[in-house]
């Protein structure tokens, strides 16, 4: 079936530093691409998200890059602080659907 | 502020048995979802309503049934509970009738545990 890749699995980065994910999607009818947080223990929350009419947003750390063309979309955390170590996926649209990244750990290390 | 009360937090039953998991919302959202989640992967749709009353598979519905009573709650059984496939079941929930550009709202999540 429909695939979004997401890479890497795990990311180690020192404090301070910037974080990237990277997800591949299938679909050139999706147009939508929400990124999710998941701390251990707790629910998926969202953080931020792009729709296909931008090519980058911004919020508080948090940068999304959107290339239609590749199929690509990228999520950034500028200075990372020990709070933002934890799962991340993305998420692409198709029909009524999002299709899920399998994931990201993201640690952050002192 | 809305919630999402997924019951119960654990549900341990023993291989074959029939596990049925319960969602409720008070968000008055249309859409609302049941993802699986193995440790330390990403979430795979069971099944997913639009409105009351309807269902629509997702890409992991065998082995499950779902129902939408009511437009605040969906629950999920388990037809025939197999030890692989002990996981952590996720309900959502979103606004919008089948719009998948919306947030979805996460409840807190059921751990089934099969003996």
């Amino acid at each position: 079936g429909e695939q979004v890749e997401q890479l890497p699995s795990i990311l180690r980065v020192q404090e301070g530093s910037s974080a990237s994910i990277n997800c591949t999607y299938e679909n050139s009818a999706s147009n939508y691409f929400p990124w999710y947080k998941q701390e251990p223990g707790e629910n998926p929350k969202l953080i931020i998200d792009i729709r296909s009419n931008m090519e980058r947003k911004q919020t508080q750390g948090l940068i999304v890059l959107l290339d239609k063309k590749a199929k690509r979309f990228s999520l950034h955390i500028t200075d990372t602080q020990p709070g933002d170590s934890a799962m991340y996926f993305c998420a692409a649209s198709r029909n009524y659907q999002l299709i899920w990244g399998s994931g990201t750990k993201l640690i952050i290390k002192p | 502020g809305g919630i999402i009360t997924q019951t119960p937090k654990f549900l341990i039953g023993q291989e074959g048995q029939k596990l049925t998991l319960k969602c409720q919302q008070n968000f008055n959202h249309d859409t609302m979802y049941w993802y699986r989640q193995d440790s330390g992967k990403g979430l795979r749709l069971i099944y997913y309503s639009i409105t009351e009353n309807d269902l629509q598979k997702g890409d992991l519905s065998e082995g499950y049934d779902a129902s939408r009573e009511k437009k605040s709650s969906f629950s999920l059984t388990v037809t025939s509970a197999q030890k692989n496939e002990m996981a952590v079941f996720l309900c959502a929930s979103s606004i919008d009738r089948g719009n998948s550009g919306n947030t979805l709202y996460f409840g807190e999540g059921s751990r089934l545990i099969v003996v």
